[in-house]
């Protein structure tokens, strides 16, 4: 079975632009999850998605928004990027459920030059 | 809201030697994990340890809920090993909120 898939791998842009980062869970679960993770630090909470429907939202600014589709996979977005936002971004795909183990893609290394 | 702190922030090992990474937390928490984080930034999952006690292979953990804090032991150490160890956390009070709150890590170095 295949696990959680992130494209791309990598990606560099430029301030200002604008980012889209795509995530396709393990087959069965319904709930995705995006972290951030900074050089250093632990992975920051950004988004969480169930049947579509946004379930919780880190405290990041407006600028990051995401979605999920019916197939359950979901993308995360990143407009007018600044340096700060060079990180590691992360999925995790999981069932619902307070008592469930999330599974995590290989991530997405975003360098904001 | 929860904090989790994990200790040492550092260890570097021998071959061959046995570990012992902490990870303690402040509230009360429906949801334990511990991952390795190889150098490539892939998260792998190590354990799913919200109560009691799991072993696989070399790895063992442990989490003691009532007093808010958990253990990984690592046996018999190979460079393979070496990484980071993030312990995170689900919080109970969030209802059913997947959000995970992770520690800093403990930075793992296994030399031959």
């Amino acid at each position: 079975d295949a696990g959680v898939t992130q494209s791309p791998t990598h990606l560099i842009k430029t301030r200002g632009q604008q980012v889209t980062l795509r995530c396709s869970p393990i087959s069965g679960h319904k709930s995705v999850s995006w972290y951030q993770q900074v050089l250093g630090q632990g992975p920051q909470f950004i988004f969480q998605y169930y049947e579509k429907e946004e379930r919780g939202r880190g405290n990041f600014p407006d600028r990051f928004s995401a979605r999920q589709f019916p197939n359950y996979s979901s993308e995360l977005n990143v407009n007018a990027l600044l340096l700060g936002d060079s990180a590691l971004y992360l999925c995790a795909s999981s069932l619902w459920g307070q008592n469930t183990e999330a599974f995590f893609g290989q991530g997405t290394r975003l360098t904001v030059v | 809201g929860i904090q989790v702190e994990q200790s040492p922030p550092d260890l570097i090992l021998q071959e061959g030697a046995n570990s012992t990474l902490r990870c303690n937390f402040s509230d009360s928490v429906n949801n334990l994990q511990w991952f390795h984080q190889n150098p490539w930034g892939q998260l792998i999952n190590l354990f799913y340890i919200p109560s009691g006690t799991k072993q696989n292979g070399r790895l063992s953990a442990t989490t003691v809920a009532t007093e808010r804090y958990s253990l990984l032991y690592i046996s018999s150490s190979q460079t393979t090993d070496s990484g980071v160890y993030f312990c995170a956390v689900g919080d109970y009070n969030a209802g059913n909120n997947r959000k995970l709150i992770w520690g800093l890590g403990t930075s793992l170095a296994v030399n031959p």
